[in-house]
């Protein structure tokens, strides 16, 4: 399935490095989403993006910082990460950003900080 | 209290058994639910969506009890495939739209 994708897959970076990831959507969706996903946590949504206007940060540190230059792309830049920093970060849309839509995800980026 | 809370398991259960996860919610504002399938390593996938009238797809049913504030996914004929996490999420509380998920619950089917 290609309805999301995400780039690179794997990613293991210092932490004084600057990396970003990458997502994009091929289903015409209008709204983009970051999610953060730690061990045996539930998923922690970060940013959301309804037509390329921000609508949620979820107190998400200034070392993550989105971008959304059109509806069909998503990334996220990153810099002086912390260790705890490490997860699996998942880019997800929707048609819209209502009660009603549900979400597709994309195969995510594990991220590992050392 | 959470906003959304399952039982994270795991239910060990063989096949050909019927198994049954609940997902209580707090907010009884909230206006849509679902249930997602993630199996290890991979992204969440949608599985069904939660109707009021309660809605069933193959093995597969969901029902939501809103009196009680909770939503349920029962699955019939248990396959080894069905092994993963189930998350519940809930959404439109109080006029905003952001999806909460629930931890997951974890269901492994043996042989």
């Amino acid at each position: 399935e290609t309805g999301v994708t995400q780039t690179p897959r794997h990613l293991v970076m210092g932490m004084t490095n600057k990396k970003s990831l990458k997502c994009e959507q091929h289903l015409g969706h209008n709204a983009m989403y970051w999610y953060k996903q730690s061990a045996k946590k539930p998923l922690e949504l970060m940013f959301v993006y309804n037509f390329k206007e921000q609508t949620e940060n979820n107190s998400v540190p200034s070392r993550f910082s989105p971008e959304c230059p059109n509806s069909s792309h998503l990334f996220l830049h990153l810099h002086t990460l912390q260790p705890e920093d490490s997860a699996l970060y998942l880019c997800a849309s929707s048609q819209g950003q209502g009660a009603q839509y549900e979400q597709y995800f994309g195969p995510g980026t594990r991220l590992t900080v050392t | 209290r959470k906003e959304v809370e399952q039982d994270p398991g795991p239910f060990n259960v063989p096949e050909g058994a019927t198994v049954a996860f609940n997902c209580t919610y707090s907010n009884s504002a909230s206006q849509s639910f679902f249930w997602y399938r993630q199996d290890c390593r991979k992204e969440p996938k949608l599985l069904m969506s939660v109707y009021s009238s309660g809605n069933e797809d193959g093995r597969f049913t969901a029902q939501l009890n809103r009196a009680s504030q909770y939503i349920s996914l029962l699955i019939r004929d248990s396959k080894l495939s069905d092994s993963a996490t189930y998350l519940c999420v809930v959404n439109g509380a109080g006029g905003s739209y952001i999806p909460t998920f629930g931890r997951g619950t974890s269901l492994i089917v043996h042989p």
